[in-house]
């Protein structure tokens, strides 16, 4: 349950606000993810990072703004979201970006207002 | 790209009765398919998963079996408990230098005793 963890767990931001999101693998992994979910929709993929280097961006808007400082640490920087962006931030770490076993933390439950 | 459709949206069921979940992908080239469970407030957590070399992969209460010919997938609970009540999500993707996991909508299942 510690291997991915997420800070913080709720967060509350106005539209003109700017907040970041923090994840953090203790696993080793060199692959990390972003994904939203939202009520009645698939978990959606944001980004992947592969040591260190952004390999996918799924057309998420630019308001959304992802950092891997390094293969432990990412972040999620937000900045004038909207209210339909409220939703639960997850991120997930895999062993390296061909490995098929992803590991979540979390989350981040999001609510914009 | 690969569509991941996953049936029924709900599911309630007895203890000790049986629970199937469906998933059909579109996308003939993927290979893994796993499945998360994501009991309330927490965040998903992988149960099983089967490669396409594999027709069926059991653990305890558990199984899943795969159609690669007909593109469906599914999971098995047998025997089930109030403790298995949650979301189960289907997953594929294929080993393309990253992995790009794309998710059914989920199901809700609820064990009543």
């Amino acid at each position: 349950e510690t291997g991915v963890t997420q800070t913080p767990r709720h967060l509350v931001m106005g539209m003109t606000n700017k907040k970041s999101l923090k994840c953090e693998q203790h696993l080793g992994h060199n692959a990390m993810y972003w994904y939203k979910q939202s009520a009645k929709k698939p978990l959606e993929l944001m980004f992947v990072y592969s040591l260190e280097e952004r390999v996918e961006n799924n057309s998420v808007p630019s308001r959304f703004s992802p950092e891997c400082p390094n293969s432990s640490h990412l972040f999620l920087h937000l900045h004038t979201l909207q209210p339909e962006d409220s939703a639960l931030y997850l991120c997930a770490s895999s062993q390296d970006r061909g490995s098929n076993t992803q590991y979540f933390g979390p989350g981040t439950r999001l609510t914009v207002l | 790209g690969e569509n991941v459709e996953q049936h029924p949206s709900t599911l309630s069921v007895q203890e000790g009765d049986s629970a199937v979940i469906k998933c059909t992908y579109s996308d003939s080239a993927s290979n893994y398919f796993p499945w998360y469970k994501q009991e309330l407030g927490k965040r998903p957590q992988l149960i099983i998963d089967i490669r396409s070399n594999v027709g069926e992969k059991k653990d305890q209460r558990i199984a899943v079996t795969l159609n690669k010919t007909a593109k469906h997938f599914s999971l098995h609970i047998t025997e089930t408990q109030p403790e298995d009540s949650a979301v189960y999500f289907c997953a594929a993707s294929k080993h393309t230098g990253f992995q790009k996991l794309v998710f059914g909508t989920g199901t809700r299942l609820l064990v009543s005793p």
